[in-house]
């Protein structure tokens, strides 16, 4: 079965700063992999995704990902922070269930404080 | 606009009160969701359905009943609600294949004393 870890719970960046979210997976093969945002209040919305090919992912909001097989991560990243990107980030792995459909699994989410 | 709808957005009720969420979708989409969100675990998936009257478990499927009789329509029963089934509730939809995104709904707040 797949597995998705995020291993900060918190993090706190300055407004401006660049931005490094962490995200491993484990699964026998490529999964899909996506990050997903919830803003307070509001449900996920998707940044970006990966499915196959080039390996570094450009997704909404200026963010963008890195797919390193070697090391089973898909790291977010944002050169710079705005006020309004502070909100919660979700790693997802999606991979093919015995009946061809996809099950996603979600990673337990990193909350993204962002100060002046 | 295409969007995933839930109802009631915001529930408090008692132990053992019989209840539904519903969810409905517009973008024709076959594959639908839903999930509970706890702090420190994520969102984990409580049942799914492929298609109209194709339904399964997900990960956490105790306590709760789902049914799909119209393709837009995927409402989350729970027939006897207890105080650990307090949670936030996303339903999500996508287009059956493999590889394509999941649009969520807002989110439902439910709390059982």
């Amino acid at each position: 079965a797949q597995s998705v870890t995020q291993p900060d719970i918190h993090i706190t960046v300055s407004e401006g700063a660049s931005l490094e979210l962490r995200c491993n997976y484990s699964y026998g093969a490529t999964p899909y992999l996506f990050w997903y945002v919830q803003s307070p209040g509001q449900g996920l919305q998707l940044l970006l995704k990966y499915f196959s090919g080039d390996t570094l992912v450009q997704g909404i909001k200026g963010f963008e990902a890195e797919f390193k097989r070697s090391q089973s991560s898909f790291n977010l990243r944002k050169p710079s922070v705005h006020w309004s990107d502070a909100a919660e980030y979700f790693c997802a792995v999606g991979t093919p269930n015995s009946g061809g459909y996809q099950k996603v699994t979600f990673g337990t989410g990193t909350k993204l404080q962002v100060i002046p | 606009e295409a969007q995933v709808t839930q109802n009631p957005r915001y529930l408090i009720t008692v132990t053992g009160k019989k209840l539904t969420v519903t969810c409905s979708q517009n973008m024709n989409h076959e594959y639908m969701s839903w999930y509970r969100q706890d702090p420190g675990l994520g969102l984990r998936q409580i049942y799914y359905s492929m298609n109209v009257e194709v339904t399964d478990k997900g990960d956490v499927p105790e306590g709760y009943k789902v049914s799909r009789k119209e393709k837009r329509n995927f409402p989350l029963i729970l027939e006897s609600p207890s105080p650990n089934q307090t949670s936030l509730y996303f339903c999500a939809s996508s287009p059956a294949t493999l590889n394509y995104e999941q649009y969520f709904g807002p989110g439902t707040r439910l709390t059982v004393t």
